[in-house]
Protein backbone atom coordinates (compact mmCIF):
# COMPACT_ATOMS: atom_id res chain seq x y z
CA UNK A 1 0.00 0.00 0.00
CA UNK A 2 1.64 3.42 -1.48
CA UNK A 3 1.88 5.59 1.75
CA UNK A 4 1.40 9.60 1.53
CA UNK A 5 3.60 10.56 -1.47
CA UNK A 6 4.83 14.95 -1.53
CA UNK A 7 6.89 15.96 -4.28
CA UNK A 8 9.01 17.63 -4.74
CA UNK A 9 11.53 16.32 -1.80
CA UNK A 10 13.76 19.47 -1.90
CA UNK A 11 13.09 22.85 -3.14
CA UNK A 12 15.44 26.16 -3.33
CA UNK A 13 13.35 28.96 -4.88
CA UNK A 14 14.21 32.89 -4.60
CA UNK A 15 12.34 35.25 -2.53
CA UNK A 16 9.06 36.91 -4.67
CA UNK A 17 8.68 34.04 -6.85
CA UNK A 18 5.95 31.04 -6.29
CA UNK A 19 5.85 27.88 -5.49
CA UNK A 20 3.64 25.14 -5.93
CA UNK A 21 3.61 21.90 -3.86
CA UNK A 22 1.98 18.61 -4.72
CA UNK A 23 0.90 15.64 -2.12
CA UNK A 24 -0.74 12.77 -2.99
CA UNK A 25 -2.92 10.45 0.09
CA UNK A 26 -3.29 7.13 0.34
CA UNK A 27 -5.95 5.70 -1.82
CA UNK A 28 -8.89 5.51 -0.24
CA UNK A 29 -8.35 8.89 1.91
CA UNK A 30 -9.89 11.67 1.27
CA UNK A 31 -8.98 14.27 3.63
CA UNK A 32 -5.39 15.94 3.18
CA UNK A 33 -3.99 18.84 5.52
CA UNK A 34 -1.08 20.60 5.34
CA UNK A 35 1.54 21.82 8.25
CA UNK A 36 4.36 24.07 8.44
CA UNK A 37 7.30 22.68 10.43
CA UNK A 38 10.20 25.13 11.26
CA UNK A 39 12.77 25.31 14.58
CA UNK A 40 10.76 28.28 15.70
CA UNK A 41 7.70 27.47 15.53
CA UNK A 42 7.47 24.28 15.77
CA UNK A 43 4.42 22.39 13.70
CA UNK A 44 1.43 25.03 12.52
CA UNK A 45 -1.24 23.80 10.57
CA UNK A 46 -1.91 25.75 7.22
CA UNK A 47 -5.77 24.11 6.31
CA UNK A 48 -7.32 21.07 5.76
CA UNK A 49 -9.63 19.49 2.22
CA UNK A 50 -12.06 17.02 2.61
CA UNK A 51 -14.18 16.42 -0.76
CA UNK A 52 -12.44 19.04 -2.53
CA UNK A 53 -13.87 21.87 0.04
CA UNK A 54 -11.23 23.86 2.06
CA UNK A 55 -12.42 22.63 6.12
CA UNK A 56 -10.52 24.59 7.71
CA UNK A 57 -7.50 27.06 7.99
CA UNK A 58 -4.90 27.87 10.11
CA UNK A 59 -3.29 31.30 10.96
CA UNK A 60 -1.39 32.24 7.73
CA UNK A 61 -1.65 34.85 5.22
CA UNK A 62 -3.82 34.93 1.72
CA UNK A 63 -0.11 34.39 0.28
CA UNK A 64 -0.81 30.28 1.46
CA UNK A 65 -3.07 28.87 -0.50
CA UNK A 66 -4.44 25.34 -1.99
CA UNK A 67 -6.76 22.77 -3.86
CA UNK A 68 -7.57 19.60 -3.40
CA UNK A 69 -8.89 17.46 -6.70
CA UNK A 70 -11.24 14.59 -7.36
CA UNK A 71 -8.69 11.99 -6.68
CA UNK A 72 -7.93 13.72 -3.38
CA UNK A 73 -4.35 14.79 -4.48
CA UNK A 74 -3.84 18.37 -3.21
CA UNK A 75 -1.44 20.96 -4.10
CA UNK A 76 -0.30 24.00 -1.99
CA UNK A 77 0.64 27.02 -3.30
CA UNK A 78 2.60 30.17 -2.11
CA UNK A 79 2.59 32.89 -3.75
CA UNK A 80 5.58 36.25 -3.48
CA UNK A 81 7.65 34.50 -1.59
CA UNK A 82 9.75 35.26 2.19
CA UNK A 83 12.57 34.24 3.32
CA UNK A 84 10.58 32.79 6.57
CA UNK A 85 8.77 30.34 4.35
CA UNK A 86 11.99 28.62 4.84
CA UNK A 87 10.57 25.41 6.37
CA UNK A 88 9.66 21.62 6.08
CA UNK A 89 5.85 21.47 4.49
CA UNK A 90 4.16 18.34 5.28
CA UNK A 91 1.35 16.97 4.44
CA UNK A 92 -1.16 14.00 5.94
CA UNK A 93 -4.18 11.99 5.07
CA UNK A 94 -6.30 10.05 6.50
CA UNK A 95 -9.13 8.14 6.12
CA UNK A 96 -11.70 10.68 7.67
CA UNK A 97 -11.89 13.37 9.82
CA UNK A 98 -12.78 12.16 13.08
CA UNK A 99 -12.09 10.06 15.72
CA UNK A 100 -9.01 8.03 16.27
CA UNK A 101 -7.81 8.01 12.35
CA UNK A 102 -4.82 9.59 12.46
CA UNK A 103 -2.73 10.76 10.18
CA UNK A 104 -0.52 9.86 7.72
CA UNK A 105 2.19 12.06 6.98
CA UNK A 106 4.42 12.77 4.06
CA UNK A 107 8.20 13.15 4.62
CA UNK A 108 7.95 16.41 3.66
CA UNK A 109 8.79 18.97 0.68
CA UNK A 110 12.32 20.88 2.30
CA UNK A 111 11.69 24.42 1.06
CA UNK A 112 14.51 27.21 1.11
CA UNK A 113 13.90 30.40 0.13
CA UNK A 114 17.33 32.33 -0.92
CA UNK B 1 -7.85 27.54 22.47
CA UNK B 2 -6.23 24.09 21.83
CA UNK B 3 -2.55 23.73 23.99
CA UNK B 4 0.14 21.26 24.27
CA UNK B 5 3.27 22.07 25.98
CA UNK B 6 6.07 19.32 25.99
CA UNK B 7 8.39 20.22 28.99
CA UNK B 8 11.34 18.44 27.77
CA UNK B 9 13.57 19.54 24.83
CA UNK B 10 15.65 16.31 25.29
CA UNK B 11 15.87 13.10 26.88
CA UNK B 12 18.45 10.42 27.41
CA UNK B 13 17.78 6.54 27.81
CA UNK B 14 19.91 3.67 28.16
CA UNK B 15 19.05 1.12 25.37
CA UNK B 16 16.12 -1.53 26.89
CA UNK B 17 15.22 0.75 29.63
CA UNK B 18 11.88 2.37 29.38
CA UNK B 19 11.53 6.35 28.97
CA UNK B 20 8.41 8.39 29.72
CA UNK B 21 8.18 11.69 27.74
CA UNK B 22 5.77 14.54 28.93
CA UNK B 23 3.01 15.78 27.70
CA UNK B 24 0.53 18.16 29.20
CA UNK B 25 -2.76 20.00 27.54
CA UNK B 26 -4.85 22.65 27.96
CA UNK B 27 -8.60 22.67 26.30
CA UNK B 28 -12.04 23.24 27.58
CA UNK B 29 -13.53 21.05 25.02
CA UNK B 30 -15.11 17.35 26.78
CA UNK B 31 -14.42 15.39 23.37
CA UNK B 32 -11.10 15.24 21.97
CA UNK B 33 -8.28 12.88 20.87
CA UNK B 34 -4.82 12.80 21.90
CA UNK B 35 -1.78 11.57 19.48
CA UNK B 36 2.03 10.54 19.39
CA UNK B 37 3.80 10.81 16.53
CA UNK B 38 7.81 10.13 16.01
CA UNK B 39 9.97 11.82 13.43
CA UNK B 40 13.02 10.42 12.23
CA UNK B 41 16.14 12.26 11.07
CA UNK B 42 14.42 11.64 7.91
CA UNK B 43 11.27 14.50 8.62
CA UNK B 44 8.44 11.84 7.93
CA UNK B 45 5.70 11.75 10.96
CA UNK B 46 5.01 8.19 12.31
CA UNK B 47 1.88 8.03 13.96
CA UNK B 48 2.47 5.77 17.65
CA UNK B 49 -0.96 6.06 19.42
CA UNK B 50 -4.11 7.33 20.00
CA UNK B 51 -6.20 8.38 23.26
CA UNK B 52 -9.73 9.25 22.64
CA UNK B 53 -10.83 11.68 25.73
CA UNK B 54 -13.86 9.40 26.70
CA UNK B 55 -11.69 6.04 26.48
CA UNK B 56 -11.45 4.68 30.11
CA UNK B 57 -8.39 2.52 29.29
CA UNK B 58 -5.28 4.10 28.67
CA UNK B 59 -4.12 3.16 25.13
CA UNK B 60 -1.07 0.26 24.22
CA UNK B 61 0.71 0.14 21.31
CA UNK B 62 3.17 -2.91 21.40
CA UNK B 63 6.02 -0.67 22.94
CA UNK B 64 4.40 2.28 23.43
CA UNK B 65 1.62 2.92 26.19
CA UNK B 66 -0.11 6.48 27.26
CA UNK B 67 -0.38 6.98 30.86
CA UNK B 68 -3.58 8.88 30.40
CA UNK B 69 -4.71 11.50 33.41
CA UNK B 70 -7.76 13.03 32.38
CA UNK B 71 -8.05 15.22 35.79
CA UNK B 72 -4.53 16.34 35.21
CA UNK B 73 -4.45 16.72 31.43
CA UNK B 74 -1.86 14.98 31.17
CA UNK B 75 -1.02 12.39 28.38
CA UNK B 76 2.57 10.99 28.74
CA UNK B 77 4.30 8.52 26.75
CA UNK B 78 6.03 5.40 27.85
CA UNK B 79 8.21 3.59 25.53
CA UNK B 80 9.52 0.12 27.14
CA UNK B 81 12.66 -1.89 26.01
CA UNK B 82 14.15 1.20 24.37
CA UNK B 83 16.13 0.36 21.06
CA UNK B 84 18.42 2.51 19.31
CA UNK B 85 16.27 3.11 16.79
CA UNK B 86 13.74 5.07 18.58
CA UNK B 87 16.34 7.71 18.95
CA UNK B 88 13.49 10.63 16.94
CA UNK B 89 11.89 13.96 17.84
CA UNK B 90 8.42 12.87 19.86
CA UNK B 91 5.61 15.00 19.42
CA UNK B 92 2.06 15.25 21.52
CA UNK B 93 -0.85 16.32 19.61
CA UNK B 94 -4.48 17.00 20.37
CA UNK B 95 -7.66 17.69 18.38
CA UNK B 96 -11.08 17.97 17.81
CA UNK B 97 -13.30 15.32 16.65
CA UNK B 98 -14.63 16.00 13.09
CA UNK B 99 -11.92 18.53 13.17
CA UNK B 100 -8.25 17.94 11.50
CA UNK B 101 -6.91 20.95 12.88
CA UNK B 102 -4.55 19.18 14.84
CA UNK B 103 -1.83 21.22 17.27
CA UNK B 104 1.60 19.66 18.59
CA UNK B 105 3.18 20.37 21.61
CA UNK B 106 7.16 21.29 20.89
CA UNK B 107 8.25 17.70 20.52
CA UNK B 108 10.90 15.85 22.89
CA UNK B 109 14.18 14.75 21.05
CA UNK B 110 15.05 11.09 22.56
CA UNK B 111 18.29 9.89 22.51
CA UNK B 112 18.76 6.11 23.16
CA UNK B 113 22.30 5.22 24.47
CA UNK B 114 24.01 2.10 23.69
Amino acid sequence: KAGVTQTPRYLIKTRGQQVTLSCSPISGHRSVSWYQQTPGQGLQFLFEYFSETQRNKGNFPGRFSGRQFSNSRSEMNVSTLELGDSALYLCASSLSRGGSYGYTFGSGTRLTVV
Amino acid sequence: AQKITQTQPGMFVQEKEAVTLDCTYDTSDQSYGLFWYKQPSSGEMIFLIYQGSYDEQNATEGRYSLNFQKARKSANLVISASQLGDSAMYFCAMKKPNNNDMRFGAGTRLTVKP
